[in-house]
C-alpha cells in the first residue's frame, strides 16, 4: 500500500496567517491527491483534487500544487472557520490511502 | 443537491454481523462510483471499500477483505455494506462517499454525515 505522511501533524497559526500543509507519497502518486477539511463531529469536505483543482464552491485561498510524490496545500489568509484538521489522499491506486491528518489550531 | 443517508449503524457483538445502507439523492446514482470510508474514534480517515457505477467491480481493504461486502441497487438509489465476522477494531463512524473520478480513480466529493458502528460484547 502507499503510505501517506503529511506534516505538521498539528500546529497552530493566527486569523489572517498563510500556512503550508505538507503531504508525501511513498511513491509516486501522479496528481491524483485529494485534500479534505474535517470539522469535529463532521463529515469530511473535499477541497482539493487533482492535487491543484479547487472543489467547486471552495474559497480561493485554498491551493494545491504538486506532483509525484510531494504536495503542498496552502491557506492563504487563514479565517475562523478555516481551523479544523486536514486530510490528504491518495487515489492513485487501491488501497486508496490517507495521510494521518494535520490539526491547525488558534494560536 | 446531493445527499446521501447513512443507516443501521449500533451496537454489535464481536464475530456478529451489520448491513449498513446509504440512500442517495440529488444526482444519477447509477452513473457514479461510490465508496465507504470509516473513522474509528479520534483516529484518522481510512478508506473501506469501493465500487464502480455499473456495481460490476468492487475493491476491499485488507483487514475487511472476505468479511465485508459492498453492493448497490441502482433501481433504488442505495449503497450497501454487509459486514460480518465483526471485531473490536471495526468500531468506527462509516461514512458513504460519491465519487468523482478520472480514467477509473476517484476522489469523494460527497459524503454522508456517517453513521456509529460499535463492536462490543
Amino acid at each position: 500500500a502507499i503510505r501517506m505522511t503529511q506534516s505538521p501533524s498539528s500546529f497552530s497559526a493566527s486569523t489572517g496567517d498563510r500556512v503550508t500543509i505538507t503531504c508525501r507519497a511513498s511513491q509516486t502518486i501522479s496528481s491524483y491527491l485529494a485534500w479534505y477539511q474535517q470539522k469535529p463531529g463532521k463529515a469530511p469536505k473535499l477541497l482539493i483534487y487533482a492535487a491543484s483543482t479547487l472543489q467547486s464552491g471552495v474559497p480561493s485561498r485554498f491551493s494545491g500544487s504538486g506532483s509525484g510524490t510531494d504536495f503542498t496545500l496552502t491557506i492563504s489568509c487563514l479565517q475562523s472557520e478555516d481551523f479544523a484538521t486536514y486530510f490528504c489522499q491518495q487515489y492513485y491506486s487501491y488501497p486508496y490511502t490517507f495521510g494521518q491528518g494535520s490539526k491547525l489550531e488558534i494560536k | 443537491e446531493v445527499q446521501l443517508l447513512e443507516s443501521g449503524g449500533g451496537l454489535v457483538q464481536p464475530g456478529g454481523s451489520l448491513t449498513l445502507s446509504c440512500a442517495a439523492s440529488g444526482f444519477t446514482f447509477s452513473s457514479y462510483a461510490m465508496n465507504w470510508v470509516r473513522q474509528a474514534p479520534g483516529k484518522g480517515l481510512e478508506w473501506v471499500s469501493s465500487i464502480r457505477d455499473s456495481g460490476g467491480s468492487t475493491y476491499y481493504t485488507d483487514s475487511v477483505e472476505g468479511r465485508f461486502t459492498t453492493s448497490r441497487e441502482n433501481s433504488e438509489n442505495t449503497l450497501y455494506l454487509q459486514m460480518s465476522s465483526l471485531r473490536a477494531d471495526d468500531t468506527a463512524v462509516y461514512y458513504c462517499a460519491k465519487g468523482t473520478c478520472s480514467g477509473g480513480s476517484c476522489a469523494f466529493d460527497f459524503w454522508g454525515q456517517g453513521t456509529p458502528v460499535t463492536v462490543s460484547s
